[in-house]
């Protein structure tokens, strides 16, 4: 299985600042035929269902703000957040989808 | 809009079953997989397996072959989580989640999420 590990596990960052979050996979995950990197990014608010805002590694997902950004290739992830505002307070989880199982990381909690 | 909705909350004993449904609209039914995820709380996300929504056919990841069993209703729109023998450790929020091979199985819709609850 590939695992997927996510640094930090959490982190502080003022209204208006830069929030950067690493992810690891245990094996690349580009799939050369189509130069595509199965990885994906989710947020997940309190008491809600994860939602998609990243997905290809780089391509966000429609009505997602453009202050989130995803970047990276083969096995090494980020995902920044180049403005952090009160209502992204939440749980940040990279994900693949070359192999499966499809695995996820442990999550990064951010926080104001 | 897509929406996948799912049962209520269930609070059952130790060896007992419980089965939870996800109900799809805003999309052909059989035109997305189903996927199943487990949260423990306060823990992160562990996908399950999916199921084909064309064949009917599941696919179970390690550490859910045998007391899981995913079903469906196609003419309802309906995916069904089954949970044989329930243990303590069972107690999660069981998401369903959609997915297409045509998008590289990217899951892109959740369910609400059902808290099982097991307790003596």
């Amino acid at each position: 299985d590939i695992v997927m590990t996510q640094s930090p596990d959490s982190l502080a960052v003022s209204l208006g600042e830069r929030a950067t979050i690493d992810c690891k996979s245990s094996q690349s995950i580009l799939y050369r035929s189509n130069n595509k990197n199965y990885l994906a990014w989710y947020q997940q608010k309190p008491g809600q269902s994860p939602k998609l805002l990243i997905y290809w590694a780089s391509t966000r997902e429609s009505g997602v703000p453009d202050r989130f950004s995803g970047s990276g290739s083969g096995a090494d992830f980020t995902l920044t957040i180049s403005s952090l505002q009160a209502e992204d307070v939440a749980v940040y989880y990279c994900q693949q989808y070359y192999n499966s199982p499809w695995t996820f990381g442990q999550g990064t909690k951010v926080e104001i | 809009q897509v929406q996948l909705v799912q049962s209520g909350s269930e609070l059952k004993k130790p060896g007992a079953s419980v089965k939870v449904s996800c109900k799809a609209s805003g999309y052909t039914f059989t035109t997305f997989v189903v996927n199943w995820v487990r949260q423990a709380p306060g823990q992160g996300l562990e996908w399950m397996g999916w199921i084909n929504t064309n064949t009917g056919n599941p696919t179970y990841a390690r550490g859910f072959r045998g007391r899981f069993v995913f079903s469906l209703d196609t003419s309802a729109s309906t995916a069904y989580l089954l949970i044989d023998s329930l243990r303590a450790e069972d107690t999660a929020v069981y998401y369903c989640a959609r997915s297409t091979a045509s998008s590289g199985n990217l899951i892109d819709y959740w369910g609400q999420g059902t808290l099982v609850t097991v307790s003596s």
